[in-house]
């Protein structure tokens, strides 16, 4: 069966440091894969987009690569602020039918 | 959330109970989701609608039925609430279906539903 793993449940990092976010699925190959950020008591909001047939793609201070060899995305945020603390889910497609999220990796970015 | 709202957004019930949940939308969008999301499971899909009266079932579908009647309307009911059905319910929409292009998915607020 299908499976979602984001690397750890929580990521303390300093401000101004770059924050490293991996998303690693098993037993099949998404098209597409999103990122979406969670902040407590409030739906996810979407992020990126990045397709199998792209391997980089950038949004002001993120960065999301795409390794469907490895089967794997990173999800970059450069010069982190406190503001970016959150959890932070991916979402590779399911088959071409929706998209399957993973547990989220509750980040904290630190004064 | 501009352009989709839950409600209620808190409710506490009894169990064996109906409840039906609403998410209402003003984008006009075909896709609706219906997704609840558990401390360790995080979000899970439970039903889909790909247009008026056009729906399908999701991963964690038991107990659970979706009607929509409208464009705008998507409703959950649990037929016979039960204590494993305490969650928080999100709704979701999308201009298309997956791929969803490079908009992604709008989220409602969500609906904190407990079972007693």
């Amino acid at each position: 069966s299908q499976k979602i793993e984001q690397n750890s449940e929580a990521l303390n990092i300093q401000e101004g440091k770059t924050a490293t976010l991996t998303c690693n699925y098993t037993n099949y190959s998404p098209a597409y894969l999103q990122w979406y950020r969670q902040d407590p008591g409030r739906g996810p909001v979407f992020l990126l987009l990045i397709r199998e047939n792209e391997k980089e793609k950038r949004k002001e201070r993120l960065k999301v690569t795409f390794d469907t060899t490895l089967k794997q995305s990173l999800f970059h945020i450069t010069a982190s602020q406190p503001a970016d603390s959150a959890t932070y889910l991916c979402a590779p497609d399911n088959y071409g039918q929706n998209f399957v999220f993973g547990p989220g990796t509750r980040l904290s970015v630190l004064p | 959330d501009a352009g989709i709202t839950q409600s209620p957004r808190h409710k506490v019930t009894e169990t064996g109970t109906p409840v039906t949940l609403r998410c209402h939308q003003t984008e006009n969008h075909r896709y609706m989701y219906w997704y609840r999301q558990d401390p360790g499971h995080g979000l899970r899909l439970i039903h889909y609608s790909y247009g008026v009266k056009d729906t399908d079932k999701g991963e964690v579908s038991d107990g659970y039925s979706v009607s929509r009647s409208k464009t705008e309307d998507f409703l959950l009911t649990l037929e016979s609430a039960t204590s494993s059905q305490t969650s928080v319910y999100f709704c979701a929409i999308s201009v298309i279906g997956s791929p969803a292009g490079n908009l992604g998915y709008t989220f409602g607020s969500g609906t904190r539903l407990t079972v007693v």
